[in-house]
């Protein structure tokens, strides 16, 4: 089993570019997670999905959207960067909802100049 | 709000060390409080904490949950430089459907040779 895969690990974008940060599980979990860390600073849940078709949002959800079509993606797409944004990105799964073990990837470092 | 507080936010100490990691929490409807450890890159999984299993220990960490307190704390005995890392403390609240998992800003913990 691969876990969770993110990619890419590293990315810069100018302010107004858009991209999409991929997640793929392998652990048939129903639970997906996108979270946001800054320095310093704890995780901050951004987007969440229950299962295939469902997503809702988490604490810092503005200037991000998310998709679930299959059990194993959950990709976070950001439009219009802003500098605001620059933070490394955690997806996560697991296999009940959110309290539990949560498997991580391995994180994106996105800077937004 | 829901609100997670680490304390101490960062520690140095030598290795052979007892350390005792804090974390408070307030939020609705606590279900469980979870720690992780954090080094380079993506946080794993130590403890899961609930009403029915305050108390839970593996090798050299032990962490117990004070709900009357509304803390908990993670201690690491004899401790060695890859102990080194952010030790990061989340409480799951709410119900039903508008669960979420709240993360304090961990505890940096250095442990020198």
């Amino acid at each position: 089993n691969a876990g969770v895969t993110q990619t890419p690990k590293f990315r810069i974008l100018k302010i107004g570019q858009s991209m999409t940060l991929q997640c793929a599980q392998d652990m048939n979990h129903n639970y997906m997670y996108w979270y946001r860390q800054d320095p310093g600073m704890g995780l901050k849940l951004i987007y969440y999905s229950v299962g295939a078709g469902i997503t809702d949002k988490g604490e810092v959800p503005n200037g991000y959207n998310v998709s679930r079509s299959t059990t194993e993606d959950f990709p976070l797409r950001l439009e219009l960067a802003a500098p605001s944004q620059t933070s490394v990105y955690f997806c996560a799964s697991s296999s009940r909802g959110q309290g539990g073990e949560q498997y991580f990837g391995p994180g994106t470092r996105l800077t937004v100049t | 709000e829901d609100k997670v507080v680490q304390s101490p936010l960062s520690l140095v100490v030598h290795e052979g060390d007892t350390v005792t990691l804090n974390c408070s929490y307030e939020v609705t409807n606590f279900r469980s409080l979870l720690w992780y450890k954090q080094e380079k890159k993506a946080p794993t999984f130590l403890f899961m904490l609930t009403s029915s299993g305050i108390e839970k220990k593996s090798g050299r960490l032990s962490s117990i949950l004070d709900k009357k307190e509304l803390s908990s704390i993670l201690n690491i005995t004899a401790t060695q430089t890859g102990d080194s890392a952010i030790y990061l403390c989340a409480v799951e609240g709410g119900g039903g459907s508008n669960y979420k998992l709240t993360f304090g800003k961990g505890t940096l913990l250095t442990v020198n040779p």
